[in-house]
Order: structure tokens, then sequence, then C-alpha cells
């Protein structure tokens, strides 16, 4: 079975201020690998995703993340942070493809504190 | 589009009263996934449905729950017997197909007392 940890369970940082969310996956297949963004109390949105291809993946927000195979982690970087982006962080993956591509383990999440 | 639709947002309800929660996903995704997410942890895949054929249920979904997809377009969430430890957000997802994008819905709030 795959299992996603996110290695922070807080992170605070300071406006304009770079930012790295770490994320690690075990999984004995291939995945696919998502970060997603929740802002209280609200549904997930999705900020990026990794299928195939380039493993460096941009989403919104100015978010990017990287796919890294041998270290088997996945984690989201933004350049340059903004009070807005305050929130929680998930990482997930899914296994695989057909049926079993929309059913997401995800981490226990990284609360992102920006502060002025 | 107009997102993924859930209701009620919220609900109270006394112990082993039945609840349900309704969730209409995007126009034409044919892909609806629920999950139950408790307070500081992420989201736990709880089932999946493509169309109105539920393919996979989680060990998380015990016979007080059912879901339902009766005609592949809206979906209901039913807890029977509603107990303290099903306090919880219970959120509906829809994709179209493999590799598009997987669009949570606002979540319902459960809170049993």
């Amino acid at each position: 079975a795959q299992s996603v940890t996110q290695l922070d369970s807080q992170v605070p940082v300071f406006e304009e201020a770079p930012v790295e969310l770490r994320c690690n996956y075990s999984s004995s297949v291939s995945v696919y690998l998502f970060w997603y963004v929740q802002y209280p109390n609200q549904g997930l949105q999705l900020l990026l995703k990794y299928l195939s291809g380039s493993t460096l993946v941009k989403g919104i927000n100015g978010f990017e993340a990287e796919f890294n195979k041998s270290q088997t982690s996945f984690h989201l970087r933004k350049p340059s942070v903004h009070i807005s982006d305050t929130a929680e962080y998930f990482c997930a993956v899914s296994v695989g493809g057909g049926t079993s591509y929309g059913k997401l383990t995800f981490g226990q999440g990284t609360i992102l504190t920006v502060h002025p | 589009d107009t997102g993924v639709s859930q209701d009620p947002r919220h609900k109270i309800t006394k112990r082993g009263q039945n609840v349900t929660f309704r969730c209409d996903p995007i126009s034409e995704h044919n892909r609806l996934y629920w999950y139950r997410q408790t307070l500081g942890q992420g989201p736990e895949f709880l089932t999946y449905f493509q169309n109105e054929a539920q393919l996979e249920k989680s060990r998380l979904l015990s016979d007080r729950f059912s879901a339902e997809r009766p005609k592949g377009s809206f979906s209901t969430l039913e807890i029977q017997r509603t107990e303290q430890g099903d306090s919880a957000m219970y959120l509906c997802a829809s994709s179209q197909k493999q590799g598009n994008t997987i669009y949570f819905g606002e979540g319902s709030w459960l809170t049993v007392v």
C-alpha cells in the first residue's frame, strides 16, 4: 500500500520569503502526485499535479514542485510567498491509472503561515 | 462549470439519527468520489463511482454507511445510526477521466452530539 509523509506539520515564514513544503511517498508502483491547498472551512483546490514527463511541474499561484523518483519526493516550492498563501497544503498520491486514478492517499497536511 | 456542489454544508445531529448528504458533480464528469476528513488530518478515501456503478469501497465505510449514484449524476451518502466518531467533513470530488483534474466540493460538516 502507498503512503504519504509530509515532513513538517507547520511552516511559518515571512512575506516575500521563499518556502518549501516537503513531501515523501512510498509506493512499489508508479504513482501520480498532487498538491492541494485548503483554506479554512473550504474544500480542496488543486495547485499542481505530476502525471508523467518533465519532473518540474508548475502550478497555479506561482507554486512549483519537483518529482524526484530516486528520493521518492515531491516537494512544493514558491520563491516569494504572500499573506494570501496562508492555508493548509496537502500532498497526495494516486497509484497507477484506470479506476484507481482518483483514489488519492493524502498526507497529514502542512499549515503554512505567512507573517507580515 | 459551476463546480462540485454539496448539501448541506453543515449538519448537527443527535447520536443515533440518520443523515444524508448530497453531491452534485460537475456536469459530464463520470467519476465521483467521497472522502472523509477529520480535524487535523488529510482526507481519506471512502468510495468511488464511475457513472452509476460503485466500483470501490474503503474499509472505512462500515455497514452504517451507504452511497448511491442512481442515474450517474448526483450522489448521496447516508449514515445510519450516527456515532460521535462520525463527526467529520465529508468531501465529494469528481473528474472526467484519468489524468484530468479531480475537483473537490466545499464539503459537508457533520457534528454528532
